[in-house]
């Protein structure tokens, strides 16, 4: 199994352009997380789906931030538009019934 | 606000030694309680975790201890080893909530040779 898959890897962008980060989570896996990683705030869940379903996104930060998980095999996050403070790495995790989450090795982002 | 408090925010430890890093929460709904292993540029791994029914589980050289009335919970590492130097992150979830993770803030934990 190659687990959970993240792209792109690192990513730079100026200020107000859209970022788009994309997940792939484990085949069989029916609940996806995404969770943000910075070094004032720790690693914080910013939303999460069952069954394709968002379930709680009050850890988006704002409007700007929006995510989709149209199939069970694919999700996205956008940031539209970005700005420096949403420099982080931006982890997916996927987990089946029971708690395990497994986390993909995050996408860097970098908004100059 | 931080749902799980960690400390220590780093730590030192010879090998050989233990390594002992604690939580707190205040949310007595949470009824799952891992610990996660970062390594620099990897993503989090789980390393071991304990539900409230118990007050103790060991995995090898890693022990969590739990006390449901302090509502504090612990991971021991025994006999550490240089290639334990990494991130631990305790957290807490809600079974009924998907384990949607609140993690604590995170120790850095260097063992020396």
């Amino acid at each position: 199994d190659a687990g959970v898959i993240q792209s792109p890897r690192h990513e730079v962008t100026e200020m107000g352009q859209e970022v788009t980060l994309r997940c792939k989570p484990i085949s069989g896996h029916n609940s996806l997380f995404w969770y943000r990683q910075t070094m004032m705030r720790g690693l914080e869940l910013l939303i999460y789906f069952n069954n394709n379903v968002p379930i709680d996104d009050s850890g988006m930060p704002e409007d700007r931030f929006s995510a989709k998980m149209p199939n069970a095999s694919f999700s996205t996050l956008k940031i539209q538009p970005s700005e420096p403070r949403d420099s982080a790495v931006y982890f997916c995790a996927s987990s089946a019934q029971g708690g395990r989450q497994y986390f993909g090795p995050g996408t860097r982002l970098t908004v100059t | 606000q931080q749902q799980v408090k960690q400390s220590p925010q780093s730590l030192i430890v010879q090998k050989g030694g233990i390594s002992i890093i604690n939580c707190a929460y205040e949310n007595t709904a949470f009824d799952y309680f891992p610990w996660y292993q970062q390594f620099p540029g990897k993503g989090p791994a789980l390393l071991i975790a304990i539900r409230p029914d118990v007050s103790e589980k060991k995995e090898g050289r890693f022990t969590i201890s739990f006390n449901k009335s302090a509502k504090q919970f612990s991971l021991h590492i025994m006999d550490s080893q240089p290639g334990d130097s990494a991130t631990y992150f305790c957290a807490a979830s809600i079974s009924n909530s998907g384990y949607a993770l609140n993690f604590g803030k995170g120790t850095s934990l260097l063992v020396t040779p």
